[in-house]
């Protein structure tokens, strides 16, 4: 299907467990985005990339680790997960032109808790 | 720095009633502005965007926007609003040479019969 996509839809975890989501388009775009969303903060920029190999933080990128070896693929990772990333994560894409002027795309999301 | 205010986190409208979703940021120059909606357990969906020109903007499912450059605002609008647009809805600010936008808090929208 055509879009952007995320797996897994819902995931629990243990504190001190390494977890990877992903992201998923298929349009080609060049930047990609992963966002968190809590009660009171919205949505909060963790990391972002312009293109395949090219990544950079975002606001809230502690404990987390992101990589893009292909331009349609765009996993996050929780190398040791903590109760503070309980949360819901957001992969966006949109594409190259027109810097920020231009609409971003979002996946369904996946809520994520840490026990 | 960016910032992003939307100051009524939660509004309850009667089904028909007009709505108004408040927004101001904080840059200097002319930004690029975006409401998103996002429907429970669902993605962010576009609803309209300003990026130059007219002020007042039109998007899909019957909503509109205003940019108030003196006021720093791009409240959202809609005459009469529909049960169906019980949801979450953010505006967010992007800027000449940035990469990501920047988004405000989030206004939870109830609609009453």
């Amino acid at each position: 299907d055509a879009g952007i996509t995320q797996s897994p839809r819902y995931k629990i975890t243990e504190t001190g467990r390494q977890v990877t989501l992903m992201c998923h388009q298929t349009w080609s775009h060049s930047y990609m985005f992963w966002y968190r969303q809590d009660l009171g903060h919205g949505l909060r920029l963790i990391y972002y990339s312009a293109a395949a190999d090219i990544t950079d933080k975002g606001e809230v990128p502690d404990g987390y680790v992101v990589s893009r070896s292909k331009t349609e693929n765009f996993p996050l990772t929780l190398e040791s997960a903590t109760r503070s990333q309980t949360s819901v994560y957001f992969c966006a894409s949109r594409p190259g032109t027109s810097g920020s002027a231009n609409e971003q795309f979002f996946g369904p999301g996946t809520r994520l808790t840490v026990l | 720095a960016q910032s992003v205010t939307q100051p009524d986190i939660h509004i309850t409208v009667s089904e028909g009633a007009s709505l108004e979703l408040r927004c101001n940021y904080s840059y200097g120059a002319t930004p690029y502005l975006f409401w998103y909606v996002q429907s429970p357990g669902q993605g962010l969906q576009l609803l309209l965007k300003y990026f130059s020109g007219d002020t007042l903007v039109q998007g899909i499912k019957g909503f509109e926007a205003e940019f108030k450059r003196s006021q720093s605002s791009f409240n959202l609008r809609k005459p009469s609003v529909h049960w169906s647009d019980a949801a979450e809805y953010f505006c967010a600010v992007g800027e000449t040479g940035a990469n990501n936008l920047f988004f405000g808090t989030g206004t939870r929208l109830t609609i009453i019969p």
